[in-house]
């Protein structure tokens, strides 16, 4: 059981270059959200999903696309990057459990650093 | 001002030593509360749940005050294993829109 899984773990893009981040898990959870860390700030929800196909935005949507296509995946997308969008990437996974509370599960995070 | 608000910290305390962190959130509609722990360069890590009765686990207790949408965390008893950057998250609107604080950090020295 590995939980949550990123890949890759650390990036160097370029100005204007694009590329997909990668989230897995494997406890057949139905939400999944992605959120950046950044110096001094909490995590910022990027996107979020409640179900295979479905996607929402979050608090900082502006920059990125996801896609929700299999259950255990959950894919983020930097179609422009910018030097504003260097930051720590998690990805998490959560479900309901009792009492209405969402507990979430992390991945190690993606370092993504733009030139 | 901000949704979640912690004092960063640093919280600097010696072994054996009891250490409070508070934490104030805006949203009076909120419905979940939690304290999650963050080592250093890691992914964040639930250490506990926030009920309005108050609840403990060990060495932790936190409580929760709605009425002065309050949060806190109790550490007793300090380790060195317990430094760390302590985050305060609520969540809303069934789940989904979850805030995090800056965080607050901890260090626990011998």
């Amino acid at each position: 059981n590995a939980g949550v899984t990123q890949t890759p773990k650390f990036r160097v893009l370029k100005t204007g270059q694009s590329m997909t981040l990668l989230c897995a898990q494997d406890m057949n959870h139905e939400y999944m959200y992605w959120y950046r860390q950044d110096p001094g700030m909490g995590l910022r929800l990027i996107h979020y999903s409640v179900g295979e196909g479905t996607t929402a935005k979050g608090e900082v949507p502006d920059g990125y696309n996801v896609s929700r296509l299999k259950k255990q995946n959950f894919l983020l997308g930097l179609e422009s990057a910018a030097p504003s969008q260097t930051s720590v990437y998690f990805c998490a996974s959560s479900y309901l459990r009792g009492g209405g509370t969402y507990e979430q599960y992390f991945g190690p995070g993606t370092r993504l650093t733009v030139t | 001002r901000k949704e979640v608000e912690q004092d960063p910290g640093p919280f600097n305390v010696p072994e054996g030593a009891t250490v409070a962190f508070n934490c104030t959130y805006s949203n009076s509609a909120s419905q979940s509360f939690f304290w999650y722990r963050q080592d250093c360069r890691k992914e964040p890590k639930l250490l506990m749940s926030v009920y309005s009765s108050g609840n403990e686990d060990g060495r932790f207790t936190a409580q929760l005050n709605r009425a002065s949408q309050y949060i806190s965390l109790l550490i007793r008893d300090s380790k060195l294993s317990d430094s760390a950057t302590y985050l305060c998250v609520v969540t809303s609107s069934g789940g989904f829109k979850t805030i995090f604080g800056a965080g607050t950090r901890l260090f626990v020295k011998a």
